[in-house]
């Protein structure tokens, strides 16, 4: 079944620890991005990337990293969990050139991480 | 700075219809986006609009009216299974999605 794959499901983390997010798609989009969604508030993205080998900062990317080796994987880091990254992260991909258009997002299942 | 603004949440009767608005200031526009997220689950799109007027999709409906900043998702006969959030998102001048924090819809037997 062709989408997007989240791994882990959910995951709670000792603050201070490393933690990487997995994300792989199988529709060769090119634009991949990371969300995180918290109670009360929109989805805020952390990074992005429009094709492979290049990535971009969203709105909140402090504390995150990635890496876009090839079109289907887009890892999402966080080198030492603070709690305030407590919260449910969404991988998304499109077709998008990261210029205008319809470009419809297609949505992980999410990843709940819990950072104490 | 940019702002999405949604109802956080709207109460509706089995098989009546409801109408969830969306305003928004943004820098530059380049299409609006309407997705459902049911709870625990991923955001799904439903509807793009990019000119005024009004795009019919089955039983929902979205529209419209740049001149005021102001969309909204129509949706019609509802069923339980439209108990869910409705996120609006704008594409601002950098071709980059604002998300509101969504619209929280309770439907009722």
């Amino acid at each position: 079944i062709a989408g997007i794959t989240q791994a882990p499901t959910s995951q709670i983390l000792a603050a201070g620890r490393r933690m990487t997010l997995r994300c792989t798609q199988d529709m060769r989009h090119n634009a991949m991005y990371w969300y995180r969604q918290d109670l009360g508030l929109g989805l805020r993205l952390i990074h992005y990337s429009n094709t492979a080998g290049t990535t971009g900062k969203g709105e909140v990317p402090d504390g995150y990293s990635v890496s876009r080796a090839n079109t289907d994987d887009f890892p999402l880091t966080l080198a030492s969990a603070v709690p305030s990254q407590t919260s449910v992260y969404f991988c998304a991909s499109s077709d998008s050139d990261g210029g205008p258009g319809a470009n419809v997002l297609t949505f992980g299942a999410g990843s709940r991480l819990t950072v104490l | 700075g940019q702002n999405i603004d949604q109802p956080t949440e709207m109460t509706a009767t089995e098989g009546a219809i409801v109408q969830i608005n969306c305003t928004y200031q943004t820098s530059g526009f380049n299409g609006l986006f309407w997705y459902q997220q049911h709870a625990g689950e991923a955001p799904t799109f439903l509807s793009y609009n990019v000119l005024d007027g009004l795009e019919e999709k089955g039983r929902f409906s979205s529209f419209l009216s740049r001149s005021k900043g102001y969309s909204y998702l129509l949706l019609k006969e509802l069923q339980m299974k439209d108990s869910a959030s409705y996120l609006c998102a704008v594409k601002d001048s950098n071709y980059q999605l604002i998300w509101g924090a969504g619209t929280k819809l309770i439907i009722k037997p």
